[in-house]
């Protein structure tokens, strides 16, 4: 999950397993959340995302809890493969800024083969 | 392009230089945002432009930093004096007006070294 400081919480899974990382956020007003993937050198990329009206959402092998009473979501990917090694963000936007997200400090995601 | 595109994708300056970094939105974006991520760290928001106006500039760090937006386009970020602390990689995103932020997308960005 996310930690303060500058070191990535890290993630190491066997290719074809599944993967579970979370993250806990801070502001109990956001009302939607969003899971972004980092490649080296690249900049993040949207995976999925999920209001705060659902506790489930799922997409092609990824699928995203959110859990509103103890203010957690995690990313489920099924089927770990080598391209998805990366660092994985949340961001939160909260209620009525409609523009302005909040990341999280990331977890570093490695795939071994 | 397809894609954010922003320019130099690597800048060294030396402290106490001004630096622009620019930032070409995908085309039919309104919405263009400002990022800066330190080295293993998340992100952190800078400025948001809808249209060529900024509603929203409180994530620049001090008063060296400004930026601006022209023709509902392109957008260019300037650090005045800059300083070591300045030295991080700059993410520029854009998005579809009116729809949640979370379809972000963002360029590769500038990596900013200030020695």
């Amino acid at each position: 999950g996310e930690s303060v400081g500058l070191h990535l919480p890290t993630l190491s899974v066997q290719e074809g397993d599944n993967s579970i990382i979370n993250c806990a956020y801070s502001n109990s007003a956001s009302d939607y959340f969003i899971w972004y993937k980092q490649e080296s050198g690249k900049g993040p990329q949207f995976i999925i995302d999920i209001r705060s009206n659902m506790d489930k959402r799922q997409g092609q092998r990824v699928t995203v809890l959110l859990n509103k009473t103890v203010k957690h979501l995690s990313l489920q990917i099924a089927a770990t493969q080598p391209g998805d090694s990366a660092v994985y963000f949340c961001a939160e936007e909260s209620g009525g800024s409609n523009y302005k997200l909040t990341f999280g400090k990331g977890t570093l995601l490695t795939v071994n083969p | 392009g397809a894609g954010v595109s922003q320019s130099p994708s690597n800048k060294v300056t030396e402290k106490g230089k001004d630096v622009e970094l620019r930032c070409d939105p995908i085309s039919g974006h309104t919405a263009l945002y400002w990022y800066r991520q330190s080295l293993g760290q998340g992100l952190e928001f800078l400025i948001y432009f809808q249209g060529n106006s900024a509603p929203d500039k409180s994530g620049l760090p001090s008063d060296r930093f400004s930026a601006e937006r022209t023709g509902g386009s392109v957008s260019t970020l300037t650090i005045q004096r800059t300083q070591q602390e300045d030295s991080a990689v700059y993410l520029c995103a854009s998005s579809l007006v009116g729809q949640n932020t979370g379809e972000l997308f963002f360029g590769e960005g500038s990596r900013l070294t200030v020695l």
